[in-house]
């Protein structure tokens, strides 16, 4: 099974500064047939279901504010919020759906200072 | 407006059965690949089993193959997870997502349920 691995497991930061989640894979999930990596993000606010924000490991989601932002390649991926919102408290997840079983980071939890 | 409700979670003992269903609406249901995913309250997510839009392939976490039989009814727009022999280990928050694609186990999941909460305990 592909583990991923985030870091850091928590972070805070000031309203209005960026934030950044990183997210490794074990092993490469760039799939060489179509040079996509097939990393997602999620947001889970408290008491609430994840919300997809990323596919493709840097395309925005539908109705994502475009302050959220991902890259990467092959295993090491990032989750950057420019300018965070109070809205933004959450825990950040990446998902590989490269191979089955899918998997998924450990989560970031993201608080603000 | 795409709406999943899941529903039959509840307290069992170990050892015991349940089935959870999910029900589907504001999508073509039969176009797209489901899934299950879990979570203990307070911890990460762990996807538990997938099926494609025709039923044509189908996974399973290690963790529940073997126990858990993952199901759908395009008819009824519904999937469901047969869940036997339960474990303590099992007690979690069971989410339906649904995929993006129709014919892969392993996808991204853009709509999420609220969940329905197993809990095993004697």
């Amino acid at each position: 099974d592909i583990v991923m691995t985030q870091s850091p497991d928590s972070l805070a930061v000031s309203l209005g500064e960026r934030a950044t989640i990183n997210c490794k894979s074990s092993q490469t999930i760039l799939h060489s047939s179509n040079n996509r990596n097939y990393l997602a993000w999620y947001q889970q606010k408290p008491r609430q279901p994840p919300r997809l924000l990323i596919f493709w490991a840097s395309i925005r989601a539908s109705g994502v504010p475009d302050r959220f932002s991902a890259s990467g390649s092959g295993t090491d991926f990032t989750l950057t919020i420019s300018s965070l919102q109070a809205e933004d408290l959450a825990v950040y997840y990446c998902q590989q759906y490269y191979s089955t079983p899918s998997t998924f980071g450990q989560g970031t939890k993201l608080e603000i200072k | 407006e795409v709406q999943l409700v899941e529903s039959g979670g509840g307290l069992v003992q170990p050892g015991r059965s349940l089935i959870l269903s999910c029900a589907a609406s504001g999508f073509s249901f039969d176009d797209f690949a489901m899934h299950w995913v879990r979570q203990v309250p307070g911890r990460g997510l762990e996807w538990v089993s997938s099926i494609t839009w025709n039923s044509g392939n189908i996974a399973y976490a290690d963790s529940v193959r073997g126990r858990f039989t993952i199901s759908r009814d395009n008819a009824k727009r519904s999937i469901f997870l047969q869940m036997s022999s339960l474990r303590v280990e099992d007690t979690a928050l069971y989410y339906c997502a649904k995929d993006t694609r129709g014919g892969f186990t392993s996808g991204w999941m853009d709509h999420w349920g609220h969940g329905t909460l197993v809990t095993v305990s004697s």
